[in-house]
């Protein structure tokens, strides 16, 4: 098993620019989570998700979307990327709310 | 809204020492988690702790959860190089958003 992946790993955005962040995970998880994580701050949950066609945003939801059409992958989307969107961002699963999350390996977003 | 708040934020000590570090909250959890992350890589889950008082040890890394069931502590004994990392503590609420992290104890061994 792969466990999470995401794509991409590094990625330069121009203010205004917009991308999506892939997460993929092969463990029949039903729980799907993005978060951000900014240098000191620990990890902000963006928005969650507990099974395909239902999500619901976390703490830090403005200035994202997702969507979760299937249970292996929830994206991420950045409409107008800014500058405070610059950080590392985490995609994991769960098979349950209160249970072990596995992480993906990050993407590490810049906005200049 | 649970904070959970990790001490120390930074740690640098010889290899071969002790060390503690805390997570700390005025909120109760259900249960509470640590996680390692190395850079450049996702957390990885050490240990889960869910009864007031509970001790579970990992080799040489000692976990502890507080009888009212609102902090924690991890001991390391004996520190080596490999225990270099970020350490997050994360606490279980009940609610379906999952786990709330503290901002974790940065930890550094050297040789």
């Amino acid at each position: 098993n792969a466990g999470v992946t995401q794509t991409p790993k590094f990625r330069i955005l121009k203010i205004g620019q917009s991308m999506t962040l892939q997460c993929t995970q092969d463990m029949n998880h039903n729980y799907m989570y993005w978060y951000r994580q900014d240098p000191g701050m620990g990890l902000k949950l963006i928005y969650y998700s507990v099974g395909a066609g239902i999500t619901d945003k976390g703490e830090v939801p403005n200035g994202y979307n997702v969507s979760r059409s299937t249970t292996e992958d929830f994206p991420l989307r950045l409409e107008l990327a800014a500058p405070s969107q610059t950080s590392v961002y985490f995609c994991a699963s769960s098979r349950h709310h209160s249970y072990e999350q596995y992480f993906g390996p990050g993407t590490r977003l810049t906005v200049t | 809204t649970q904070l959970l708040e990790q001490s120390p934020q930074f740690l640098s000590i010889q290899e071969g020492e002790n060390l503690t570090v805390y997570c700390n909250s005025s909120s109760v959890f259900s249960s509470l988690q640590w996680y390692r992350q190395e850079p450049g890589e996702g957390p990885v889950l050490l240990v889960t702790v869910v009864t007031g008082g509970e001790v579970k040890k990992l080799k040489r890394l000692t976990f502890q959860f507080g009888d009212a069931r609102k902090d924690s502590s991890l001991h390391i004994t004996a520190a080596q190089p490999g225990d270099t990392g970020l350490y997050l503590c994360a606490g279980e609420g009940g609610g379906a958003d999952g786990l709330t992290f503290g901002k974790g104890t940065h930890l550094i061994i050297q040789p």
